[in-house]
């Protein structure tokens, strides 16, 4: 049961440099996310996609992008990272028919220093 | 926009009954979920109100008041195992789930 899969799980890296995050689910799932998470502030959403072929800002889009691949893959980049994108990256999907739950990853932690 | 509140902190004993308070401000709102995080790992859903009312699954209840915009999560009898951080979510979604945005969260410590 592998579920929802992101790599890498830890990342470092300079001011500057870009990177992508990746995430795969193999539950047939439509819809895919991704938050980051910092102390005290909860999950934010960045982006989200409702379907293969679509995508979404959510409410802290500025300085990512985001691709889905197709409807298993749901990619998040970072062109020049900052220090303010020091944080645990989360990925999650969510089945057609609303039940209200996601299903997440384990988490990406990435640091920029 | 949207807003969440939550209490930051709560703490309780082992076989006791907490409850966790969240209020939304919300365009567009769909349903409330609720899920868990312990230290360092996933978060898990527990529980989600479309409609209002109480959702009882196992120790663990849901309620929403949409009139109110309120809802809250309560856990009876108290486990060690339940300290952890708990989020409110509330969706924009139909059909299907559409955007979810989180509380920033509770953190619960249960003593022994």
């Amino acid at each position: 049961n592998a579920g929802v899969t992101q790599t890498p799980k830890f990342q470092v890296l300079k001011t500057g440099q870009s990177m992508t995050l990746q995430c795969a689910q193999d539950m047939n799932h439509n819809s895919m996310y991704w938050y980051r998470q910092d102390p005290g502030m909860g999950l934010r959403l960045i982006y989200y996609s409702a379907s293969e072929g679509t995508t979404d800002k959510g409410e802290v889009p500025n300085g990512y992008n985001v691709s889905r691949l197709n409807k298993r893959e749901f990619s998040l980049r970072l062109e020049s990272a900052a220090p303010s994108q020091t944080s645990v990256y989360f990925c999650a999907s969510a089945a057609t028919e609303n039940t209200g739950e996601l299903f997440f990853g384990e988490g990406s932690r990435l640091t920029v220093l | 926009g949207q807003s969440l509140e939550q209490p930051s902190e709560v703490t309780a004993v082992e076989g006791a009954i907490v409850q966790i308070n969240c209020t939304y401000q919300t365009s567009g709102f769909y349903g409330l979920s609720w899920y868990q995080q312990h230290d360092g790992g996933a978060p898990t859903f527990l529980s989600y109100n479309a409609l209002d009312g109480l959702e009882e699954t196992g120790r663990f209840s849901s309620f929403l008041s949409r009139s109110d915009s309120y809802g809250y999560l309560l856990l009876q009898e108290l486990q060690m195992k339940d300290s952890a951080s708990y989020f409110c979510a509330v969706s924009w979604g139909g059909s299907t789930l559409g955007r979810l945005y989180f509380g920033r969260g509770t953190q619960l410590t249960v003593w022994p």
